[in-house]
């Protein structure tokens, strides 16, 4: 079975500043996708970052990006140069061959 | 996603009675995933569809809960005898593909189901 673990509840980060959220997983798929959403208070699911099983570089997207580090079976997402709208539930997941599990989530607050 | 139409967005239901919940997926989708939830936690796998078959619902309740996605229309998440425990946002997710590929999953906007 697939287990995903996030555990910061919540997290902290002055404006501007970089964080880092922190996600391990664990699975017994030879192939697996890793994702990263984020839930503002409005409610709505939005895609932020993926990263392949097999991908060899860590994903980026813009200010977000993925370390990815397959033995040790993590995934963090790296936000750079934090801005006030980044204030939101966060959440990552893993997909196997069949259905996506989520993390409970970290909840970012940004201080100006 | 825009393209993942939930409806309706909110529903309140008395206690006893149903509650169904309607999802179309994206063009060109054929899988869909249903999730719960509740208030300040994270989201609950329910089960993943593909047309006309369940392929997993380890994460159903084993009573008042069913899902279908028929050929032809959206799916559907049907609660029977709605309970306050029930009361949560359900997210509908589609995709093209199972799979770990890089086909990533699309989230509707939710359904917020409040039981009173």
């Amino acid at each position: 079975a697939q287990k995903i673990t996030q555990t910061q509840p919540g997290m902290f980060v002055q404006e501007k500043e970089a964080v880092t959220l922190d996600c391990t997983y664990d699975t017994s798929d030879q192939s697996y996708g890793l994702f990263w959403y984020k839930q503002p208070s409005s409610g709505e699911m939005i895609f932020l970052i993926y990263q392949g099983s097999y991908d060899e570089q860590n994903a980026t997207e813009g200010r977000y990006s993925l370390n990815f580090q397959k033995a040790r079976k993590s995934a963090n997402l790296v936000i750079s140069a934090s801005q006030l709208g980044d204030s939101a539930m966060y959440f990552c997941a893993m997909r196997g061959n069949n259905d996506m599990r989520f993390g409970a989530g970290t909840r970012l607050t940004v201080k100006p | 996603n825009a393209g993942v139409m939930q409806n309706p967005r909110h529903l309140v239901r008395r206690r006893g009675q149903e509650a169904r919940l309607r999802c179309s997926p994206m063009k060109g989708h054929s899988h869909v995933y249903w999730y719960r939830q509740l208030p300040e936690e994270g989201l609950k796998f329910m089960v993943y569809l593909q047309k006309e078959n369940i392929i997993d619902e380890s994460g159903m309740p084993k009573e008042r809960f069913s899902a279908e996605f028929p050929k032809e229309g959206p799916s559907i998440l049907r609660i029977q005898q709605v309970v306050r425990g029930d009361s949560a946002a359900y997210f509908c997710a589609s995709s093209p593909a199972s799979g770990y590929s890089g086909n990533t999953i699309y989230f509707g906007e939710g359904s917020w189901l409040t039981v009173v």
